[in-house]
């Protein structure tokens, strides 16, 4: 599975979109872009995941560049229970495997 | 959506004793992964737990620490043996639908003194 690349931290102002930034450059034609978050204490939840076109759902967009080299979570009107780590994995799928390669992650701070 | 309830939810065990983690789902899955997480890092996969066939570890987990059980499609055990301090951790259990998405449990933190 490709490697990505997260800044380690971000701020967000409540309110206002959150825009999480993840590179991954290896990515091969057949992997999909998963986003994952942790809030503290809990389980890793499931976001969103994509292949090559934009996505949304209930919870947030994913925005795939063309090259498909990079892409950005967006929450778009970020609130204080958004406050969490956020992973960007790349993985051949949607196998059912389920086996997932965590980086570090970004930490969003949403602030009041 | 899948339910996974993993128990017990948190422990302290002394060093040297052994620990077994449950793992119980609400409907059947192939496959069951194990997770640590480290105080202050990110998750690394331990081990996928397939039903009716051994787990396959990864790179630096060993059999004899981590023995782990899939008695069936619903259930799977970890056990964290012969305990020291660095096994001090949040383990977590996790399986994937059909769609990729994969689903965790709320983790067993485990301090050990």
């Amino acid at each position: 599975d490709a490697k990505t690349t997260q800044p380690p931290s971000m701020d967000c102002a409540e309110g206002r979109a959150a825009n999480l930034p993840c590179n991954h450059s290896t990515i091969s034609g057949n992997e999909y872009v998963y986003w994952y978050r942790q809030i503290h204490s809990q389980g890793p939840q499931y976001i969103i995941h994509g292949l090559k076109n934009n996505e949304t759902n209930e919870m947030a967009s994913l925005i795939i560049t063309e090259d498909r080299k990079s892409s950005t979570l967006i929450l778009p009107h970020a609130t204080l229970r958004d406050t969490a780590v956020y992973y960007c994995i790349v993985r051949v799928g949607s196998s059912n495997t389920g086996k997932l390669i965590f980086g570090q992650g970004t930490t969003l701070q949403v602030k009041p | 959506s899948a339910v996974i309830s993993q128990k017990p939810s948190r422990d302290i065990c002394q060093r040297g004793t052994s620990l077994t983690i449950q793992c119980q789902v609400d409907s059947q899955v192939t496959m069951m992964f194990w997770y640590r997480q480290q105080p202050g890092q990110s998750l690394t996969l331990i081990a996928t737990a397939n039903q009716g066939s051994e787990a396959t570890y990864e790179s630096g987990f060993v059999i004899d620490k981590f023995p782990i059980s899939r008695p069936n499609l619903t259930f799977s055990t970890l056990t964290v043996s012969n305990m020291s301090p660095e096994d001090s951790s949040i383990y977590l259990c996790s399986v994937a639908r059909h769609g990729g998405e994969a689903f965790f449990g709320q983790g067993t933190r485990l301090t050990v003194v």
